[in-house]
């Protein structure tokens, strides 16, 4: 069993849709990081959060530590948010990330 | 964007050949990493390094070498490089033990024929 799994893996939604990610893990944590990759592109660092819920435009990411459950929520989803999500936990007193193997989104107009 | 910039991004070499990719930052972080992204795999843990000359293995450490002689400069390495090294490679940089962002660079293509 993966120490961090992601659902869905893939995800279409019609543009406008509101979209859910969701991130689980296993091992005890400090913080949980949301990244995105667009297509052949590199990856980039939405938020970093270590408990309750995080926004920026129209992401919001939530965090239960208790639950051990990550989601991230894209409100009125666009195609430019077509790309793969990717949720990532440091272990608990170490220096490294694991990775969940990531949610691929295509939003169609 | 975080000054990590990664070299080269494309590259294509023979079985047997060595190959040494470059990471390079402007942010003074502490920490480096190198990653591989396979498809069905999430990122996979190859090397990573806390401090000139100190690195460690990570899960998917066989058959490469990592090198840290400066802050800035992070250099990983495959010996004599096999298919199955065939990879999108990344490096990122973070101070995570302060529990901050990480920043990755824009990847590696490599393909191993």
């Amino acid at each position: 069993k993966n120490e961090v799994e992601q659902s869905p893996q893939n995800l279409t939604a019609q543009e406008g849709e509101f979209i859910t990610i969701n991130c689980s893990y296993s091992v005890g944590i400090s913080a949980l990081h949301w990244l995105q990759q667009h297509p052949g592109g590199g990856i980039v660092s939405l938020f970093m959060l270590s408990s309750g819920k995080k926004k920026h435009g129209r992401l919001i990411a939530t965090i239960n530590i208790q639950e051990k459950h990550s989601s991230l929520h894209i409100t009125a989803s666009h195609p430019r948010d077509s790309a793969v999500y990717i949720c990532a936990v440091p272990v608990y007193n170490t220096d490294k990330l694991i990775f969940g193997t990531g949610t691929r989104l295509q939003v169609f107009p | 964007d975080a000054g990590i910039t990664q070299s080269p991004r494309h590259k294509v070499t023979e079985t047997g050949t060595p190959v040494t990719l470059r990471c390079h930052q402007t942010e003074n972080h502490r920490y480096m990493y190198w990653y591989r992204q396979d498809p069905g795999h999430g990122l996979r843990l190859i090397h990573y390094s806390y401090g000139v000359k100190d690195t460690d293995k990570g899960e998917v450490s066989d058959g490469y070498s990592v090198s840290r002689s400066k802050t800035e400069d992070f250099l990983l390495t495959l010996e004599s490089a096999t298919s199955s090294q065939t990879s999108v490679y990344f490096c990122a940089i973070s101070n995570l033990g302060k529990n901050t962002e990480a920043f990755f660079g824009q990847g590696t293509r490599l393909t191993v024929v």
